[in-house]
């Protein structure tokens, strides 16, 4: 696509309920992030992929979040259980390969998540 | 540790003024340098980058100098418009590493 594309754009979430959110990255980006941004905050790294694999997970909070991106393309981040500190803006972005710091990284325009 | 300090907002203009908005960073090592850019409601744009000491980035009239000796990636603008009002955000990324470390961001609200 044009774009990186992220779904949902909003999502209110009751505490304890399970969310999955969804990106589709740049067509043949091999690389693949996500970020967690909380209100007034810059965004902090959650995990990044290289192809299917999970190079880098450091960032995930609990073990109640996880990320996977099976084939290659799509990628999902799975929050369980989910608490009022998980309200954040999670933003999703590809580049068209790694290690290489000249290469563009593009965001996605996030998917907002209120727990209430 | 790496980490990104960036003046805190909002900084509010009026037309045609001078920007400066300061980011200092801390690095273990020596960092590729990069101001995005958030307009209200959109994802985050590259506004420019630097990948190494003494280079200038430069983009849409903006422009940035990459210090060593200063640790800073101050963002700069002859005249600002009213479009220009967003939110920027000053981020560090090593070579072969894949994280980004971002600023608090900085919100900028330019009046007619």
């Amino acid at each position: 696509g044009a774009g990186v594309s992220q779904s949902p754009r909003y999502k209110v979430a009751k505490r304890g309920q399970d969310v999955a959110l969804r990106c589709d990255p740049i067509s043949g980006h091999v690389s693949l992030f996500w970020y967690q941004q909380a209100l007034g905050q810059g965004p902090e790294f959650l995990t990044y992929f290289q192809n299917e694999a999970q190079l880098d997970k450091s960032g995930l909070p609990s073990d109640r979040f996880f990320a996977e991106r099976p084939e290659g393309s799509v990628s999902t981040l799975k929050i369980q259980r989910t608490q009022q500190e998980d309200s954040a803006v999670y933003l999703c972005a590809s580049s068209l390969r790694t290690g290489n710091s000249g290469n563009t990284i593009y965001f996605g325009e996030g998917s907002w998540l209120t727990v209430v | 540790g790496n980490s990104v300090t960036q003046m805190e907002g909002p900084v509010t203009l009026s037309e045609e003024a001078f920007l400066t908005i300061n980011c200092t960073y801390t690095a273990t090592g020596y960092p590729s340098l990069f101001w995005y850019v958030q307009y209200p409601g959109e994802g985050l744009q590259l506004l420019l980058k630097a990948t190494k000491a003494d280079d200038k980035g430069s983009n849409k009239g903006f422009e940035a100098t990459y210090r060593k000796e200063t640790t800073s990636f101050h963002l700069e603008k002859g005249s600002v418009q009213v479009s220009d009002s967003a939110v920027y955000f000053c981020a560090l990324i090593f070579y072969n590493f894949n994280k980004f470390y971002f600023g608090s961001g900085t919100k900028l609200n330019v009046k007619p």
